[in-house]
C-alpha cells in the first residue's frame, strides 16, 4: 500500500481532458509539503512533469497542470495525445517517515 | 548536461550483498541531495534512501533500514547504495536521482534520473 493514493488507471480519447488525483494525509500533503508529478513512458526512467504543486519545467507543454488543496493534489492533462500514454506518479514528503513518498501510480490510456 | 549513470546491478542469491554506484556529471555534485528510488518489475516507484550534500544525513524507507547504506564521494562525484541481507522482494530496477534545489527533500523534487540498474535476488 502506497502512502499516497492514486487511481490505478484513467483513460480518455484524443483531445479530451483527464485528471489524476493524489490523496495523502496530514503528515505529508496536508502538512504543507510540495507535491510533484512524474511521467514514466514505457521502458524509460521517470521524468518530472510538475513540481512545487503547480510549476512546470520549461520543456513540459502547458497541457499539463497541477494543483493542490488540503490533503490532496491533482494532475490535469488537456488535449490528450497518443504519446501521453504511460504511467504517472505523484510524490511528496512525509514527516512521520522522514522520507519521500510516491503514489502507487496511474496508468493513462489514450483510447 | 546532467548525467547520472548507475552500475553494479546483477543476480544475487537471497542473503547476499551488492553495491550499486551512480556516477554523476554535468553539475556541481556536492550541491545536491541525492536519492535512490526502486521499481519492482511491473510495479510502481518506491523511494529507498536520501543523502544530504555533505553525507552527514541519511534517511531510509523502513523496509531497508539496517540492511542498506547510502553514501557518497564528493571528490569522485558518485553516490552508492550498499545492499546487504538481500531479499527476494528487493528485486527491482534501482534508479539514482538528483534533487533539484539545495533545500531538504520536503520542498524539493527529482529533476534528473539515471537509466536504472536491475537487481535480481533469486536462488
Amino acid at each position: 500500500q502506497s502512502v499516497l493514493t492514486q487511481p490505478p488507471s484513467v483513460s480518455g480519447a484524443p483531445g479530451q481532458r483527464v485528471t489524476i488525483s493524489c490523496t495523502g494525509t496530514n503528515s505529508n500533503i496536508g502538512a504543507g509539503y510540495d507535491v510533484h508529478w512524474y511521467q514514466q513512458l514505457p521502458g524509460t526512467a521517470p521524468k518530472v512533469l510538475v513540481y512545487g504543486n503547480s510549476r512546470r519545467p520549461s520543456d513540459v507543454p502547458d497541457r499539463f497542470s497541477g494543483s493542490k488543496s488540503g490533503t490532496s493534489a491533482s494532475l490535469a492533462i488537456t488535449g490528450l495525445q497518443a504519446e501521453d500514454e504511460g504511467h504517472y506518479y505523484c510524490q511528496s514528503y512525509d514527516s512521520s517517515l522522514s522520507g519521500s513518498v510516491f503514489g502507487g501510480g496511474t496508468q493513462l490510456t489514450v483510447l | 548536461e546532467v548525467q547520472l549513470v548507475e552500475s553494479g546491478g546483477g543476480l544475487v542469491p537471497p542473503g547476499g550483498s551488492l553495491r550499486l554506484s551512480c556516477a554523476a556529471s554535468g553539475f556541481i555534485f556536492s550541491g545536491h541531495w541525492m536519492t535512490w528510488v526502486r521499481q519492482a518489475p511491473g510495479k510502481g516507484l518506491e523511494w529507498v534512501a536520501n543523502i544530504k550534500q555533505d553525507g552527514s544525513e541519511q534517511y531510509y524507507v523502513d523496509s531497508v533500514k539496517g540492511r542498506f547504506t547510502i553514501s557518497r564521494d564528493n571528490v569522485n562525484n558518485s553516490v552508492y547504495l550498499q545492499m546487504n541481507s538481500l531479499r527476494v522482494d528487493d528485486t527491482a530496477t534501482y534508479y539514482c536521482a538528483r534533487y533539484r534545489r539545495i533545500m531538504p527533500p520536503g520542498y524539493n523534487w527529482l529533476d534528473s534520473w539515471g537509466q536504472g540498474t536491475l537487481v535480481t535476488v533469486s536462488s
